[in-house]
């Protein structure tokens, strides 16, 4: 088993509509990080948090730490939201290092 | 402000062969980790450097070596290339502080080993 689980794998969705991507960590963190990953291979950072609750424009991101779970909402979803999102945590032993999910697909229709 | 820059972009290497590649860290962070991300695959933690020397590292084999700079700039090595050596390799940059810190993400290195 993972130590980070997202899910859904893929997710295919029409403009305007309301986003949840999962995701599920089994160890212990000190951060978890959302990513946004474009076709061209380059990684963005969303969001880093370690309680609580984050937005940032049509993006909100939440994390339970007594669940180990955390979800990325995306608001009045656009076609330029597609992109690979993934999540990523900083374990408690490792510093900086980063362990990934395998992301999840999001497709946004016009 | 450059961001974090890799060079080069894309590159084609034979079996056997040995592959360097670069990475600049964002201007003002010390720290550097590379990651490896295979087609349809969330990144793996290949190592860190710090200081010039590797401050962690994952499971990968020796063939995987690096080295960090004076000036925080970073080089990935892999020897004696294998066909599922093939990868995007990704190099993040931080500031080491006693804080969680984002981290910056270059654009990748795309290496197709045939």
């Amino acid at each position: 088993k993972n130590e980070v689980e997202q899910s859904p794998q893929n997710l295919t969705a029409q403009e305007g509509e309301f986003i949840t991507i999962n995701c599920s960590y089994s160890v212990g963190i000190s951060a978890l990080h959302w990513l946004q990953q474009h076709p061209g291979g380059g990684i963005v950072s969303l969001f880093m948090l370690s309680s609580g609750k984050k937005k940032h424009g049509r993006l909100i991101a939440t994390i339970n730490i007594q669940e180990k779970h955390s979800s990325l909402h995306i608001t009045a979803s656009h076609p330029r939201d597609s992109a690979v999102y993934i999540c990523a945590v900083s374990q408690e032993t490792s510093g900086s290092r980063l362990t990934f999910g395998e992301g999840t697909q999001l497709t946004v229709n016009p | 402000d450059a961001g974090v820059t890799q060079s080069p972009t894309h590159l084609i290497k034979t079996r056997g062969q040995q592959v360097t590649l670069r990475c600049s860290p964002k201007s003002g962070h010390d720290t550097v980790s590379w990651y490896q991300q295979a087609l349809g695959q969330g990144p793996q933690f290949i190592f860190q450097y710090y200081e010039e020397e590797e401050r962690q590292r994952g499971n990968f084999p020796d063939r995987f070596s690096g080295h960090q700079f004076p000036n925080y700039s970073s080089e990935l090595n892999v020897n004696a290339l294998l066909l599922g050596d093939s990868a995007l390799y990704l190099c993040a940059s931080s500031l080491l502080t006693g804080e969680q810190e984002t981290q910056y993400f270059g654009p990748g290195t795309r290496l197709l080993v045939l």
